[in-house]
């Protein structure tokens, strides 16, 4: 079967620096991305990772490590916006299935 | 330029009641998702449909689950003689293609509450 798990919720303070935490075990991997879902609102993407290593882009950076089944997202220079979800999703099977976790909702405090 | 778009994007619904939900993708997007998302919980794949080919169905919950396609064009989910259970976030989502790496652009939604 397909397990991907995140922390629940985080909380964090404005201008610092957080890192969500993703690690799965899925039949088949063909790259893990990361979306952010504010309140009723729908998922907008954030990155991509396919190989290990670090993805940079602003101050959102995502790393991936295929060995370990794990995956992190690193959020900078927080901003009371960043509150919201993040989803942790890997593409599994054929490529053409994104199986999320429940998401991280990450509170960002003065 | 347009994004996905779905309607309604709210229903409310008697039990037992069939509810149509629709999704316009993105222009050009040949590969088409349906999830659902109930309160407070991840997204559960439903049915995928790219291009011609067959839809993969493996996520449909129920046989009271269906959807449809025409071309690359509009989608329509249907859920036949509604449950509570059904009660749930219903996002639609479409891609350039279906290969890793294509990012999945995600409609507003559609809320369907059953009571």
């Amino acid at each position: 079967g397909q397990n991907i798990d995140q922390p629940t919720e985080m909380t964090a303070t404005e201008g610092a620096i957080v890192q969500i935490n993703c690690t799965y075990q899925t039949s088949g991997f063909n790259g893990l991305f990361w979306y952010q879902q504010h309140a009723g609102e729908a998922p907008t993407f954030l990155s991509y990772n396919v190989l290990d290593g670090l993805e940079e882009k602003g101050r959102f950076s995502s790393f991936l490590s295929r060995s370990k089944g794990y995956s992190y997202l690193l959020l900078k220079e927080l901003q009371m916006k960043d509150s919201a979800s993040y989803l942790c999703a890997v593409f599994t099977g054929g490529g053409n299935k994104l199986t999320f976790g429940t998401g991280t909702q990450l509170k960002v405090e003065l | 330029g347009a994004g996905v778009s779905q309607s309604p994007s709210n229903k409310v619904t008697e039990k037992g009641k069939d509810v149509e939900l629709r999704c316009d993708p993105i222009s050009g997007h040949t590969a088409l998702y349906w999830y659902r998302q109930r309160l407070g919980q991840g997204l559960e794949f439903l049915i995928y449909f790219q291009g011609n080919s067959a839809p993969d169905k493996s996520g449909l919950p129920s046989d009271r689950f269906s959807a449809e396609r025409t071309g690359e064009s509009v989608s329509t989910l249907t859920i036949q003689r509604t449950q509570q259970e059904d009660s749930a976030v219903y996002l639609c989502a479409s891609s350039q293609g279906a290969a890793e790496g294509y990012e999945q652009y995600f409609g507003p939604g559609t809320r369907l509450t059953v009571t």
